[in-house]
């Protein structure tokens, strides 16, 4: 089965910075790409499919990039309510797996 | 709009089967795929299966052996039994619509599950 791998696994920014997180894939998966949004305690939330679209309503900070094996979620300008736990999940084939997360800190 | 509630034991001991189910409200169940998603404390998030309209399941490779997906569209739910569970069974369980085949739009609020005796 394909393993995904983030990195890095937490990170601590400053509001306002860029931010980047990453995500690859131990095969090729072409875009089938999802990212997932988590905040303490909460359920996850959709940000991120087809390795760049965003779903409705998610902030356009929010960007993806990507295809083959290599993604990356940017956040533009880190804001507060950002903080969380991101998964990538990979769906080209079940069986459908996610990363290992990047936990989100405000420095 | 679409909402998804999961029901059942929080309670579970060794070698039972863990049960539960998910309401769907606000939608039909005959259309989408429905999972199940699984985090253990501070793990992961791990897709256990999922269900069709029409009853066909596709189950996470190494759960397969004890793990069923179950659909009744009369009441609008599907279920999920994973018999022989053991202490690494401990997780909050979650149900989800598949939206885009794989990508995970709706979830229910999660419902812990402790296998414990």
């Amino acid at each position: 089965d394909i393993q995904m791998t983030q990195s890095p696994s937490s990170l601590s920014a400053s509001i306002g910075d860029r931010v980047t997180i990453n995500c690859r894939a131990s095969q090729g998966i072409s875009n089938y790409l999802a990212w997932y949004q988590q905040k303490p305690g909460k359920v996850p939330k959709l940000l991120i499919y087809s390795a760049s679209t965003l779903q409705s309503g998610v902030p356009s900070r929010f960007s993806g990039s990507g295809s083959g094996t290599d993604f990356t979620l940017t956040i533009s300008s880190l804001q507060p309510e950002d903080v969380a736990t991101y998964y990538c999940q990979k769906y080209n084939s079940a069986p459908w797996t996610f990363g290992q997360g990047t936990k989100v800190e405000i420095k | 709009q679409v909402q998804l509630q999961e029901s059942g034991p929080g309670l579970v001991k060794p070698s039972e089967t863990l049960s539960l189910t998910c309401t769907v409200s606000g939608g039909s169940i005959n259309y989408y795929y429905w999972s199940w998603i699984r985090q253990p404390p501070g793990k992961r998030l791990e897709w256990m299966g999922y269900i069709d309209h029409s009853g066909k399941t596709n189950y996470s490779p190494p759960l397969k052996s004890r793990v069923t997906i179950s659909l009744d569209t009369s009441k609008n739910q599907f279920s999920l039994k994973l018999n022989s569970v053991t202490a690494a069974d401990t997780a909050v369980y979650y149900c989800a619509r598949d939206w885009v085949f794989g990508v995970f739009d709706i979830w229910g609020p999660g419902t812990m599950v402790t296998v414990s005796s």
